[in-house]
């Protein structure tokens, strides 16, 4: 079955600064990978998804790059904000049920 | 989301007892899901099902059993508990007919197993 990597476990920037969230995963079938969003006592939200026939995919501060050649893809959040502090899952999925294999998770803390 | 939810939030059990855990949706969506979260683990699928007849095991069932009542309800049963199933259990839903078929998930049972 697929695997996915998520590194690092925990990541600490600069209010302003960049993040860079990055997974890997195992099976080349794999088409459909999303990340979410997860607020302490809540469930996780999407927050963007890219499919594999794109390379980059933007939403404002957001951006998903896949390279599906090497099997990673990876989130860069933009002019980091404290409320942008939360737990980070990337996943990765195919076929019709979209069966998702989630990564471990990033707790990523914006320090003011 | 407010339009997935889930009952009890939270709930402390002893080894050996049967327990329910209740999800309702109101997005009309076809397919729901049950996973559970444990620290450091991410999000283990249990059980999946595509419509009300259709149920299918994730890559984490043993122990677990469901029921899909109607569209709407998906419940997760703990035949009889024990400690290593203490975690936070999510349902979650998804629009087949969608493009992305985005995951929607609920705010989550706490489950504690003495």
């Amino acid at each position: 079955g697929e695997n996915v990597e998520q590194h690092p476990s925990t990541l600490s920037v600069q209010e302003g600064d960049s993040a860079v969230i990055k997974c890997t995963y195992s099976d080349s079938a794999s088409n459909y990978f999303p990340w979410y969003k997860q607020e302490l006592g809540k469930g996780p939200q999407l927050i963007i998804d890219i499919r594999s026939n794109v390379g980059e995919k933007k939403d404002q501060r957001i951006a998903v790059t896949l390279n599906k050649t090497a099997k990673h893809f990876s989130l860069h959040i933009t002019e980091t904000q404290p409320e942008d502090s939360a737990v980070y899952f990337c996943a990765a999925g195919w076929g019709s049920a979209r069966q998702l294999t989630f990564g471990s998770g990033t707790q990523l803390t914006v320090l003011p | 989301d407010a339009d997935v939810t889930q009952t009890p939030r939270n709930r402390i059990t002893k080894t050996g007892k049967r327990i329910m855990l209740e999800c309702s949706q109101t997005k009309g969506h076809d397919r729901m899901y049950w996973y559970r979260q444990d620290p450091g683990l991410g999000l283990q699928l249990i059980y999946y099902s595509f419509d009300v007849k259709d149920i299918n095991k994730g890559e984490i069932s043993d122990g677990y059993s469901v029921s899909r009542q109607a569209q709407a309800k998906f419940s997760l049963s703990l035949e009889s508990a024990i400690p290593n199933q203490t975690a936070l259990y999510f349902c979650a839903t998804s629009d087949a007919g969608s493009p992305g078929e985005t995951q929607y998930f609920g705010p989550g049972t706490r489950l504690l197993v003495l």
